[in-house]
């Protein structure tokens, strides 16, 4: 079964700070990779995504994220964050190889990010 | 398209009544996912649907909750009877299987926030 960790449950910074929000997976097989965020009382939108390819797959906002196979990890970085980066961001995980449930995803609890003037 | 509609946005009950969650999908859509989020167990998909038929209902907690589509632009989640451990906030989703992960590009409704006296 596979199963997501998002190691931290808050991180604050500061308004042009970098930001790093951590994600670990674990999964017997090959894994799509994706990041979700969720503002406050809406549902989640998709940020960035990994199927294949190049390991680093950027967002339209500055956001990106790195594929790292041997770590099994997904991290989310920004290098300048700005207030209306404020919200709760998920990472999910999801099987290749599971038949017609490859389309369920497995998210993570979330870390809510908070950027303070 | 206006998205994925859910209602009613806010619903208070007490213990023993009879919850309606609804749902209505991004027309074409042939994916429909329930999830619950709650802050103890994080997102936790409770049942999908492929063309209208249920694929996979594993994460459905028990007996009391159940769920139906119709139809491809309806879909109801409901529990009876409630009971307070029910509270949470219930998200529909909706996707379209196209080659590359696509079915795991959710698009959230805003959710409907349940609250059981």
């Amino acid at each position: 079964a596979q199963s997501v960790t998002q190691l931290d449950s808050q991180v604050p910074v500061f308004e042009e700070a970098p930001v790093e929000l951590r994600c670990n997976y674990s999964s017997s097989v090959s894994v799509y990779l994706f990041w979700y965020v969720q503002y406050p009382n809406q549902g989640l939108q998709l940020l960035l995504k990994y199927l294949s390819g190049s390991t680093l797959v950027e967002s339209i906002n500055g956001f990106e994220a790195e594929f790292n196979k041997s770590q099994t990890s997904f991290h989310l970085r920004k290098p300048s964050v700005h207030i209306s980066d404020t919200a709760e961001y998920f990472c999910a995980v999801s099987d290749l190889y599971s038949g017609g449930s490859n389309y369920k995803l497995t998210f993570g609890k979330g870390t809510l990010l908070t950027v303070n003037p | 398209d206006a998205g994925v509609i859910q209602s009613p946005r806010h619903e208070v009950t007490e213990m023993g009544q009879e919850v309606t969650l609804r749902c209505k999908p991004i027309s074409g859509h042939d994916y429909l996912f329930w999830y619950r989020q709650t802050m103890m167990r994080g997102l936790e998909l409770l049942i999908y649907f492929n063309n209208n038929v249920p694929i996979d209902d594993s994460g459905m907690p028990e007996d009391r909750f159940s769920a139906k589509m119709p139809n491809a632009s309806f879909s109801t989640l409901k529990i009876q009877p409630s009971e307070p451990r029910d509270s949470a906030v219930y998200f529909c989703a909706s996707s379209l299987s196209v080659r590359g992960a696509g079915a795991n590009v959710l698009t959230f409704g805003a959710g409907s926030r349940l609250t059981v006296l």
